[in-house]
């Protein structure tokens, strides 16, 4: 059973679009959420989120933890082309354990 | 500061044969970890330290053996190289949990092929 689980898989937009990807965990010990962003090589972090419903934001992007519903949530605003990347969550464990979702593919069109 | 480094870049190994990867931090964190990723599929934890001379099964330990003898590296050793192993190898370290940061540093991953 997936501890981590993201959804869409992929998504293709237009430039301009809003988009939000989601990630829902597994409560069992758990301590944080990540998000990553991936484009050719190794991750690169966004956010960590470790209470709920305080929205973390960085320029276009946000995120939002829900530990009642164990979920978490990635908004990205007026998508560039820039943004095209494979987006990774990540649930950290109080074991040190992480578990990574197996990410959304965003596509952004010009 | 150069971050998480790892060697090598790429290799190809065959059937049955062994090799180490290696991963270097210059950061002092405490704990560092090994990921595969395969095509379609996030990362897998293999093993993980939190220490110095410690280590810890991940996700998908088979295969792999792991050693930390000094702080700031971090060994992924495979015996008898499988195609199974096929993958991309990432390294990351982070620091303790201090409050306020969880996250983790990636190295520029290893993309080993195994025939």
């Amino acid at each position: 059973e997936d501890k981590v689980v993201q959804s869409p898989l992929s998504l293709v937009v237009h430039e301009g679009d809003t988009v939000t990807l989601n990630c829902s965990y597994e409560v069992t010990n758990f301590r944080s959420l990540l998000w990553y962003k991936q484009e050719k090589k190794a991750p690169t972090f966004l956010f960590m989120l470790t209470s709920s419903g305080i929205e973390k934001k960085s320029g276009r992007l946000s995120s939002i933890l829900d530990k009642k519903e164990l979920f978490s949530i990635l908004n990205i605003t007026a998508t560039q082309t820039g943004d095209s990347a494979v987006y990774l969550c990540a649930g950290r464990y109080n074991n040190n354990d992480m578990r990574f979702g197996a990410g959304t593919r965003l596509t952004v069109k010009p | 500061n150069a971050g998480v480094t790892q060697t090598p870049k790429f290799r190809v190994l065959k059937t049955g044969q062994s090799m180490t990867l290696l991963c270097a931090q210059d950061m002092n964190h405490e704990y560092m970890y090994w990921y595969r990723q395969d095509p379609g599929m996030g990362l897998r934890l293999i093993h993980y330290s939190v220490g110095e001379g410690t280590t810890a099964k991940g996700e998908v330990p088979d295969g792999y053996n792991v050693s930390r003898l000094k702080k700031q590296n971090f060994l992924l050793g495979l015996e008898s190289a499988a195609p199974s192993q096929t993958s991309v190898y990432f390294c990351a370290s982070s620091p303790p949990r201090t409050g306020w940061t969880d996250t983790q540093y990636f190295g520029p991953g290893t993309r080993l092929t195994v025939l």
